[in-house]
């Protein structure tokens, strides 16, 4: 079964870039009807999505973030990117990597929710 | 942008029937998707396309939608149950939208 894994400074400074990585294994990015996206969760509060990228390449970004953000995929690591400019103290948060399913059969869409959540890993945004 | 609308706070004894609302306009025209955290964990799938429970959720777990309003229904809700609990809406416009949870206490 396809488990994810984040990874990258648990640190940032403010106005620096925040940077994580995803890594797939058991199962091909590339392969299915997968997005793979970003979420995220401040300390004690919900949950806020960030954005995903389908294996084409193709992305979609929260409209909040979008100046600031960059998903990007590298099919030979089956691994993807975040890369969250200027970063802030609001950007502190437990970032979740995470496959969201969805399909269009006979031109309707359908989606089958988050079905996959990598362990998370918290990000804090301090000098 | 679009908005979901969950109670902060739920309460219920062991064995009764547990309901979570999710409100958003015009909802029921969306999919409804709940999730399941509980403290230090990554979140759950439990019930998406607004009724259907992925493998290995149980039975107690049933979800509905129509009109403005999603709903989570758990029946007979064991201590296990305790948890925050999330809805997501999804159509193809509005990718991403999560309700800010509500916390369910068994008590």
């Amino acid at each position: 079964q396809v488990q994810l894994q984040e990874s990258g400074p648990g640190l940032v400074k403010p106005s620096q870039t925040l940077s994580l990585t995803c890594t797939v294994s058991g199962g091909s990015i590339s392969s299915g009807d997968y997005y793979w996206s970003w979420i995220r969760q401040p300390p004690g509060k919900g949950l806020e999505w960030i954005g995903y990228i389908y294996n084409s390449g193709s992305t979609y970004y929260n409209p909040s973030l979008k100046s600031r953000l960059t998903i990007s995929v590298d099919t030979s690591k089956n691994q993807f990117s975040l890369k969250l400019t200027s970063a802030t103290a609001a950007d502190t948060a437990v970032y979740y990597c995470a496959r969201e399913g969805m399909a269009t059969i006979r031109l309707i869409n359908y989606y089958y929710g988050v079905d996959v959540w990598g362990q998370g890993t918290t990000v804090t945004v301090s000098s | 942008s679009y908005e979901l609308t969950q109670p902060p706070s739920v309460s219920v004894s062991p064995g009764q029937t547990a309901s979570i609302t999710c409100s958003g306009d015009k909802l029921g025209d969306k999919y409804a998707c709940w999730y399941q955290q509980k403290p230090g964990q990554s979140p759950v799938l439990v019930i998406y396309q607004d009724i259907k429970r992925p493998s290995g959720i149980p039975e107690r777990f049933s979800g509905s939608n129509s009109g403005n309003t999603a709903t989570l229904t758990i029946s007979g809700t064991q201590a296990m149950d305790e948890a925050d609990y999330y809805c997501q809406a999804w159509d193809s416009s509005s990718w991403g939208v999560f309700g800010g949870g509500t916390k369910l206490t068994v008590l």
